[in-house]
Formats: C-alpha cells, structure tokens, sequence
C-alpha cells in the first residue's frame, strides 16, 4: 500500500507570493489533515478534510485555505506569504471513519521564505 | 495553544537503557497517540491508548494513561541508537484532529 505523497519536498518562496502544496493520502482515505511544524510553535493542526468538506479547523488566518478532491487529494494554499510562514508542513490521512486508528503522516514539504 | 507537554524536553541515554518520556494534558480525550519524528521528517505513529485503557504494549514500548492524572508515559526498554528521534504525544477529540505536545528529544549513544 503506498504511503502519503506530499509534493513539493522543499520550496523557496519570497514574502507576499503565495504557494500551493498537494498531498495525497493513502488509498481508500477520505481525512486529509494538514498540520505546520515550526521551531517555536511545534506542531499546530491547520484544518481536516473529509470527504471534499472542511470538517475541523485550527487557528490560523484566512491566508491559509485548503480543498480536498473527489479522489481525495488534498491541496493547502497560503497567499500573502510571510517570513513566519516558513516550517514544514505536514499533511496526515485516516479513514475519517470508523474507529479511531492512527494517522498517516506524509514526509512533509519544507517552506522556506525568503 | 499545545494541549500535551512532554517530559522531559531531552533525554540523552546509553544503548541498552530504557528510556521514559511522560506527557501531561489539559482537557478530556477519547484517546491519546504517540509519534516519533526523525529529525524533521514525517511523524511515524507507536501506539494509540483509548481512554478506557490503561496501559498498553507493542515490541519494546508499553505506554500508560492515568485520566485522573491527565497523564501519559511511554517506555522504550533496551533502547538502540536508531531509537534516537523525537518523541511526541498526541490528544484527540475528534476523529483527525491531534493535538501535539512539543515533544522529547531521545539521544540513545552506542
């Protein structure tokens, strides 16, 4: 079975440009989560996708959006980039239903901007 | 704001020992999770303790829960260098919403 595919890997945007990351879950998945991961703040949970639904969101600003596919892939945006916005982010998939069972981290996608 | 913290923030121990992490949060949970993260990768998931359950066992990890206590420890036994990563403990209320505690750093020297 293969695993979540994050693409890009690594990313170098400048501030006020915006960036658009794709993730997908394992096959059969319908919950897409997306969670940013910064020295400072650790790991904070960006919002769940199920079904092609936001069902749970964090709190972050409106420039972070997401969508989630028919297939189920997921994409995040963030506009108006800000030097804070650098981290890794992860994106994670579960069945979305069900019993709860563990998520299925992606290798994360590294934003640096600059 | 982080529901978990962990305990302590870094552990630096010899291969062969075993190493404790604990992990407290704030507010009720349906279940909690444990993650390892290798230096800035992707989570890898350990073991998932229901909050009907008080201890729980998977290879040479055995995670406790304490509800009253609004705790959580997990042990490796005999570790090994590769055990050396991050450790994170995860509360969940809904079904994929984690939220994580800024984790341990595990240093196992050979």
């Amino acid at each position: 079975k293969a695993g979540v595919t994050q693409t890009p890997r690594y990313l170098i945007k400048t501030r006020g440009q915006q960036v658009t990351l794709s993730c997908s879950p394992i096959s059969g998945h319908r919950s897409v989560s997306w969670y940013q991961q910064t020295p400072g703040q650790g790991l904070q949970f960006l919002f769940e996708y199920f079904s092609e639904t936001q069902r749970n969101k964090g709190n972050f600003p409106g420039r972070f959006s997401g969508r989630q596919f028919s297939n189920s892939r997921s994409e995040m945006n963030v506009s108006t980039l800000e030097l804070g916005d650098s981290a890794l982010y992860l994106c994670a998939s579960s069945p979305g239903q069900g019993a709860i069972t563990e998520a299925f981290f992606g290798q994360g996608t590294r934003l640096t901007v600059v | 704001s982080q529901q978990g913290e962990e305990d302590p923030q870094a552990l630096s121990i010899q291969e062969g020992e075993n190493a404790t992490m604990n992990c407290s949060y704030k507010t009720s949970i349906n279940n909690l999770q444990w993650y390892r993260q290798n230096s800035g990768r992707g989570l890898v998931h350990l073991i998932l303790i229901r909050s009907n359950e008080r201890e729980k066992h998977s290879g040479r990890l055995r995670v406790t829960l304490d509800t009253s206590k609004k705790s959580s420890s997990l042990l490796i036994t005999a570790s090994r260098a590769a055990d050396t990563a991050s450790y994170f403990c995860a509360t969940g209320r809904g079904y994929s919403t984690l939220t994580f505690g800024k984790g341990t750093m595990l240093l196992v020297s050979p």
